[in-house]
């Protein structure tokens, strides 16, 4: 069964850079014709959408987060990854890594990370 | 920018059928996903393109789309089955994701 597990700092200080890593387990990023993705929640708020990696490297981003977003791949460590810079409290949220249910970027995700906070203060 | 419209809250007694909509400039040629989220828990998906359901989810689910609202039903709801609701499509004009404001299903 895949697992997705999302790593990285809860606490970042603003203005600085947010790091997370996906690391994706019982199946291979590098061999899978998957998009994988990041998605994120502000607490007491709904799902936003991050951006999405394909397995060759090929990215979409969300429009509003697009300047300050970087979704890549680390095919030797088996993970994705997201950096996110300049962030302001208003990038506290719980962060989730997800896969989509087939290769196409229209299809649903069906595996998803449990979360990980992220709190931007200083 | 593409919007999905979602009511905030819907209230259903246990044993009925609670209908949750997702509203969007001709929604209907789009194809809509649900997911389903209890606190403190990743998403769940409850209906994928329209009206399929992923196997697990019970029969009691389904889903439909046309004009200008999607809608999911939950038949004969349980006490499990409250919690978040999201509708989810990709906008295919600007190639990215686009999700409705989740609502809040309240088993009385």
């Amino acid at each position: 069964q895949l697992q997705l597990q999302e790593s990285g700092p809860g606490l970042v200080k603003p203005s600085e850079t947010l790091s997370l890593a996906c690391t994706v387990s019982d199946g291979s990023i590098s061999s899978s014709n998957f998009y994988w993705d990041w998605i994120r929640q502000p607490p007491g708020k709904g799902l936003e959408w991050i951006g999405s990696i394909y397995s060759s490297g090929s990215t979409y981003y969300n429009p509003s987060l697009k300047s300050r977003v970087t979704i890549s791949v680390d095919t030797s460590k088996n993970q994705f990854s997201l950096k996110l810079t300049s962030v302001t409290a208003a990038d506290t949220a719980v962060y989730y890594c997800a896969r989509h249910l087939m290769s196409q970027l229209h299809s649903p995700w069906d595996y998803w990370g449990q979360g990980t906070l992220v709190t931007v203060s200083s | 920018s593409y919007v999905l419209t979602q009511p905030p809250s819907v209230s259903v007694a246990p044993g009925k059928t609670a209908r949750i909509t997702c509203g969007g400039n001709n929604i209907g040629s789009k194809s809509v996903h649900w997911y389903q989220q209890k606190p403190g828990q990743a998403p769940v998906l409850v209906m994928y393109y329209d009206g399929d359901r992923p196997s697990g989810i019970p029969e009691r689910f389904s889903g439909s789309n046309s004009g200008n609202t999607a809608t999911l039903t939950i038949s004969r709801v349980e006490a499990g089955d409250e919690a978040d609701y999201y509708c989810q499509v990709w906008d295919s004009s600007s190639d990215h994701v686009v999700f409705g404001g989740g609502t809040k299903l309240t088993v009385l």
